[in-house]
């Protein structure tokens, strides 16, 4: 079946510096999405990509689709402690009609 | 609005018993999932339903059964708990404007289950 693979697991970052995560999935997606998921909540909605190579920007955080639609990735600049808490990506298959979320990445952020 | 409510929020059974975990949403969504959330496995599709009257199956549908009663709820109903449940169980609604694929899920709150 579609797998959904996240790296890092984990990323200890210090306040200040940037950090990049990675998606890839097994199969070729119609869209990814990226949710939010703070220590002890319920994963919230960050974007969508729906084209190939699409790149979008929400204030410090950069999403880029790839030309192939089968990974992604979330680059964060000048860290911040709320930037806190585990990332997903989650990824639509063409044929399918649910989201297969990948394992997630851990953030945290050394002050 | 409310978004997605469960209840409860968290539950201690012991091994064998059964209980019923109830999510509602108020968004006139047509899509609601249920999900587990286990520690570096990020959410596991346990249930979904894509209109009210139907549902299936996700990735790890063994040991549970859903019920869609209406529109708003959606419930997932353990029969003879196991301690390999024991997890978060996250309910989530999607719309479908604009087309089934290219909307966001909402998420409730969570129900966190020990099975002991």
């Amino acid at each position: 079946g579609q797998q959904v693979m996240q790296i890092p697991q984990y990323q200890h970052v210090q306040e200040g510096e940037d950090f990049t995560t990675y998606c890839n999935s097994s199969t070729t997606l119609s869209n990814i999405q990226w949710y939010k998921q703070r220590p002890g909540g319920h994963p919230v909605f960050l974007i969508q990509l729906v084209k190939s190579g699409e790149v979008k920007k929400q204030k410090r955080l950069t999403f880029q689709f790839g030309e192939a639609k089968k990974n992604s990735s979330l680059h964060i600049t000048a860290t911040q402690t709320t930037d806190v808490g585990t990332y997903f990506c989650a990824g639509f298959k063409a044929a399918g009609n649910k989201l297969t979320f990948g394992g997630g990445t851990r953030v945290l952020v050394k002050p | 609005n409310a978004g997605v409510t469960q209840t409860p929020k968290f539950q201690v059974l012991k091994t064998g018993q059964s209980m019923t975990l109830q999510c509602a949403q108020d968004m006139n969504h047509n899509s609601m999932y249920w999900y587990r959330q286990d520690p570096g496995m990020g959410l596991r599709l346990i249930y979904y339903s894509a209109s009210e009257g139907t549902t299936d199956k996700g990735e790890v549908p063994n040991g549970y059964n859903v019920s869609r009663l209406n529109k708003r709820e959606f419930s997932l109903r353990l029969e003879s708990a196991a301690p390999s449940q024991t997890s978060v169980y996250f309910c989530a609604s999607k719309s479908e404007r604009g087309g089934f694929f290219y909307n966001e899920q909402f998420f409730g709150p969570g129900t966190r289950l020990t099975v002991l």
